[in-house]
């Protein structure tokens, strides 16, 4: 196993603009989890894929954020009209159906 | 509903003494529960878990932590810390459907020589 992978792992924008982040999750990890980590807070739950269907989200993904899984591989979370409080490491995680999640290193977003 | 309650946000030791994290949780249902390791600007690292079984969990690194049920908790222990065991602690519940990790806030354990 190569791990669960993030890209970017850093990104810097303007408020207003759009980002897009990917994580790839270990081979065959059939579900994939993003959460949001803020400053010394703990990992805040945003969504949760079970292959390729969207099986919940979090009251915290507002209507400018949304997350896919085409063919339940990698995935994609994008913030639309980025805000400065959506400055957060955006944390990707991807198990089997056993019970440990596996994390990546996490993308770090800083909205100016 | 679920939560956890890490009941130190900083811990300072010196290098070769004992150190125990606490931390309690709160669930209507069965659990499982679990302790992750975050050193800066990286990822989450599993510690250990406790999903059934032995009460008494054994992690990598020489961690160790036991499930009380009656107490709700779920203490991470180490017998000798080292430097490199500064880092921030997240302890994690979640429900036996698996879904999503609730996290506690974190203790940062911070060795020194």
């Amino acid at each position: 196993d190569t791990g669960v992978s993030q890209n970017p792992r850093h990104k810097i924008t303007k408020r207003g603009q759009n980002v897009t982040f990917r994580c790839d999750p270990i081979s065959e990890h059939n579900r994939l989890y993003w959460y949001r980590q803020t400053l010394g807070q703990g990992p805040e739950f945003l969504t949760y894929f079970q292959n390729e269907a969207q099986l919940e989200k979090s009251r915290l993904l507002s209507d400018r954020f949304s997350a896919e899984r085409p063919k339940g591989s990698f995935s994609t979370l994008e913030i639309q009209r980025t805000e400065q409080g959506d400055s957060a490491m955006y944390l990707c995680a991807s198990r089997t159906d056993q019970e440990t999640q596996y994390f990546g290193p996490g993308t770090r977003l800083l909205v100016l | 509903a679920q939560s956890v309650t890490q009941l130190d946000s900083q811990v300072p030791v010196f290098e070769e003494a004992p150190v125990e994290l606490r931390c309690n949780y709160s669930s209507s249902v069965s659990v499982y529960l679990f302790w992750y390791v975050q050193y800066p600007n990286q990822g989450l690292q599993l510690l250990l878990k406790y999903l059934s079984g032995s009460t008494l969990v054994k992690g990598i690194n020489g961690f160790e932590a036991e499930f009380n049920k009656s107490q709700t908790s779920f203490h991470l222990r180490k017998p000798s810390v080292h430097i490199s065991d500064t880092a921030e602690y997240f302890c994690a519940v979640s429900g036996q459907a698996g879904t999503a990790l609730i996290f506690g806030k974190g203790t940062t354990l911070s060795v020194s020589s």
